[in-house]
């Protein structure tokens, strides 16, 4: 069975600096999708950024990128010029196919001012 | 709104009641999900449908859990003699293709 790691329960970062989250995930799939969902208090789950393990390019969102390092099975996402409204929980997730998503525990991201 | 919706958003409940959930699917969204997430966890996958049928009801955390959709549109998660692990934020979610949209979520509690 698919499972996802985050190994970093918090992280905090000062207002318009940059921060990278961490995930790891083991399967024995070769196809397969990654996400980060971003999930406000108190709000819904959001999609921030998506990355098709078929391809070696990494996804970009505006300030959000990804590592995708699929040898290592690994999944970073970086934030760039933090802003306020980015503090949240940061779920990493695996699906292969049309499945339900495997999240991680996910990591609470602080943002200073 | 045309996103997922999900009602009710708050359930208090004592232990030995049933509950039902219902979600509503971005119009046109083919399958429909259901998560389990408690505090200080990612949400867990319980089941979902491509349109009526029910593709994936293994990871169902327990005979007492059932979920249905009828008609391909709207769908109800029950939970029948409700436990205090019970107690979580119920989600949904609706997809067409790669990318799942998530709704409000039902928080239950049960006392």
């Amino acid at each position: 069975a698919q499972t996802v790691t985050q190994s970093q329960p918090e992280m905090s970062v000062q207002e318009a600096e940059t921060v990278t989250l961490s995930c790891t995930y083991d399967t024995s799939e070769s196809d397969y999708y990654l996400f980060w969902y971003k999930q406000p208090p108190s709000r819904q789950m959001i999609l921030v950024i998506r990355q098709e393990a078929y391809k070696q390019q990494n996804a970009t969102e505006n300030r959000f990128s990804v590592n995708f390092q699929k040898a290592a099975k690994s999944f970073s996402l970086k934030i760039s010029d933090s802003q306020l409204g980015d503090a949240a929980m940061y779920f990493c997730a695996y699906r292969r196919e049309a499945d339900g998503l495997t999240f991680g525990k996910g990591t609470h991201l602080i943002i200073q001012p | 709104d045309t996103g997922v919706s999900q009602d009710p958003r708050h359930k208090i409940t004592k232990r030995g009641q049933n509950v039902t959930f219902r979600c509503d699917p971005i119009s046109e969204h083919n399958r429909l999900y259901w998560y389990r997430q408690t505090l200080g966890q990612g949400p867990e996958f319980l089941t979902y449908f491509q349109n009526e049928a029910q593709l994936e009801k293994s990871r169902l955390l327990s005979d007492r859990f059932s979920a249905e959709r009828p008609k391909g549109s709207f769908s109800t998660l029950e939970i029948q003699r409700t436990e205090q692990g019970d107690s979580a934020m119920y989600l949904c979610a609706s997809s067409v293709f790669r990318e799942q949209f998530f709704g409000p979520g039902t928080r239950l509690t049960v006392l």
